[in-house]
């Protein structure tokens, strides 16, 4: 069974902080990595797409890298602020446009 | 325009009641998708739409009922739901094929069910 998985479940940090969110996934035959942002009750917002050829994309504050030989994925968000408080989801990308999600991390960004 | 819209915004119905989410792109994306969320889990895949035909069914129960009527719709028809089915309703798009491409969601339907 193809797995993705976000540990920390939950972070909190000061304002400013630069956020590292971690994403893992057990099948190194991946086609890509997205990124999603999650406010309560709401859709997902794409953040970044990582294709299996790229190592890392860039957007802003925000940096994803992606390692297929160890099976990770990293969200780089640089000086926090309070409205980047959210659930970070990742997913991973196989054929026939099928997307696996972790179960997200749940960011708290304390003014 | 990247936005892909779904109405309606919350729904509540009865287990004997048939009623139907809506879900619209205009990006001219050939995939489409729908997507269950329950409570503090992540979305999970039901269906896939690619070029108007049904490609991935996820061994959703036969109550959920997916219909694309054309490339910028998708329906998703409900019939003698149960508790269990309420949830946060997903629609996404992307460009169709058999790689994988970038997928845009929608804000999602709020279901209840009485």
């Amino acid at each position: 069974k193809q797995e993705v998985t976000q540990i920390p479940a939950a972070l909190s940090v000061p304002e400013g902080e630069n956020l590292v969110l971690n994403c893992s996934f057990t099948d190194s035959a991946i086609y890509n990595l997205q990124w999603f942002r999650q406010d309560p009750g709401k859709g997902l917002t794409s953040l970044l797409l990582i294709q299996s050829s790229q190592r890392e994309q860039t957007s802003g504050r925000l940096n994803a890298s992606l390692d297929k030989s160890s099976g990770r994925s990293t969200l780089y968000i640089a000086a926090s602020q309070p409205g980047d408080s959210a659930t970070y989801l990742c997913a991973r990308g196989a054929a026939g446009n099928k997307l696996t999600f972790g179960g997200g991390t749940r960011v708290l960004v304390k003014p | 325009d990247t936005e892909v819209t779904q109405t309606p915004k919350h729904l509540v119905m009865g287990m004997t009641n048939k009623k139907s989410l809506k879900c619209e792109q205009h990006m001219g994306h050939r995939a489409m998708y729908w997507y269950k969320q329950k409570a503090k889990k992540p979305p999970e895949l039901m269906f896939v739409y690619s070029y108007e035909k049904l490609s991935i069914n996820e061994s959703v129960p036969s109550r959920f009922s997916p219909e694309c009527p054309n490339s910028s719709l998708l329906n998703l028809h409900l019939h003698a739901l149960q508790p269990e089915d309420s949830a946060l309703y997903l629609c996404a798009s992307s460009q169709a094929g058999g790689e994988s491409y970038e997928q845009y969601f929608g804000p999602g339907t709020r279901l209840t069910v009485t």
